[in-house]
C-alpha cells in the first residue's frame, strides 16, 4: 500500500466550476500538507501548505485536512484555464530527512 | 531571488555514456534532494542530502551516485546511462523536513 493515494484523474471541468482534488494517506504520524500544482514541462510549484486539521484559503483556493478520516482536499473556485495543470498532495512527518511523500498527481483541464 | 537552478535542461545521451547533472539553491536551505518522474509514476526519490556533508539513498537509487558539493550545490551522476533512466530529472530543496522547492527539471533521453 503507498503512503499516499491520490486519483490520478484526468478530470475536466467547465470554466466557473468548483474543482475538488483529494487525497488520501495511511501514516496517522503526518504533520504537514501540502499542494503543488505542476505546469507542463515545469516544475512542481508548492500552492498551499498547511500544518493539522482545518481549512486555510488563500484566494481562489482552499486546503483541507481531516486528520481523523486522513484526508486531504484542495478545493478550486471560480476555475479558470490557468488553473488547467497537474496537482500533487504531498505530506511529511516533519521529522528527519527523507519523509516528504508525494501522491501521483491529478491532471486538471478548465475548458474555456 | 532564483531559488533551486538545474542544468541542464535537456540532454540526450547514448548508451553507456556518463553526464552530471547539476542542481544550485540559493535559499540557505540544508536538506536537498533529486527526484526523477515518470508518466502513472509520480515523483520518486532518487538521493537526498539532509545537511550538508551527507547524503542517503532514496526509493530508486540504482545507477546514480551524487555529491553534495557544499550546502549550495547537489549534484547527480551517472555513471553508465541506461533507456531505462530516460526521465524528467527534478532538483528540489527545504529548510529540513517541511515544504520543498523545486527546480524546473532536466529532461533525459538515453537512446
Amino acid at each position: 500500500q503507498k503512503e499516499v493515494e491520490q486519483d490520478p484523474g484526468p478530470l475536466s471541468v467547465p470554466e466557473g466550476a468548483i474543482v475538488s482534488l483529494n487525497c488520501t494517506y495511511s501514516n496517522s504520524a503526518f504533520q504537514y500538507f501540502m499542494w503543488y500544482r505542476q505546469y507542463s514541462r515545469k516544475g512542481p510549484e508548492l500552492l498551499m501548505y498547511t500544518y493539522s486539521s482545518g481549512n486555510k484559503e488563500d484566494g481562489r483556493f482552499t486546503a483541507q485536512v481531516d486528520k481523523s478520516s486522513k484526508y486531504i482536499s484542495l478545493f478550486i473556485r471560480d476555475s479558470q484555464p490557468s488553473d488547467s495543470a497537474t496537482y500533487l498532495c504531498a505530506m511529511t512527518l516533519g521529522t528527519g530527512a527523507n519523509n516528504l511523500f508525494f501522491g501521483t498527481g491529478t491532471r486538471l483541464t478548465v475548458i474555456p | 531571488n532564483a531559488g533551486v537552478t538545474q542544468t541542464p535542461k535537456f540532454q540526450v545521451l547514448k548508451t553507456g555514456q556518463s553526464m552530471t547533472l547539476q542542481c544550485a539553491q540559493d535559499m540557505n536551505h540544508n536538506s536537498m534532494y533529486w527526484y526523477r518522474q515518470d508518466p502513472g509514476m509520480g515523483l520518486r526519490l532518487i538521493y537526498y542530502s539532509a545537511s550538508e556533508g551527507t547524503t542517503d539513498k532514496g526509493e530508486v537509487p540504482n545507477g546514480y551516485n551524487v555529491s553534495r558539493l557544499n550546502k549550495r550545490e547537489f549534484s547527480l551522476r551517472l555513471e553508465s546511462a541506461a533507456p531505462s533512466q530516460t526521465s524528467v530529472y527534478f532538483c528540489a530543496s527545504s529548510i529540513w523536513n517541511t515544504e520543498a522547492f523545486f527546480g524546473q527539471g532536466t529532461r533525459l533521453t538515453v537512446v
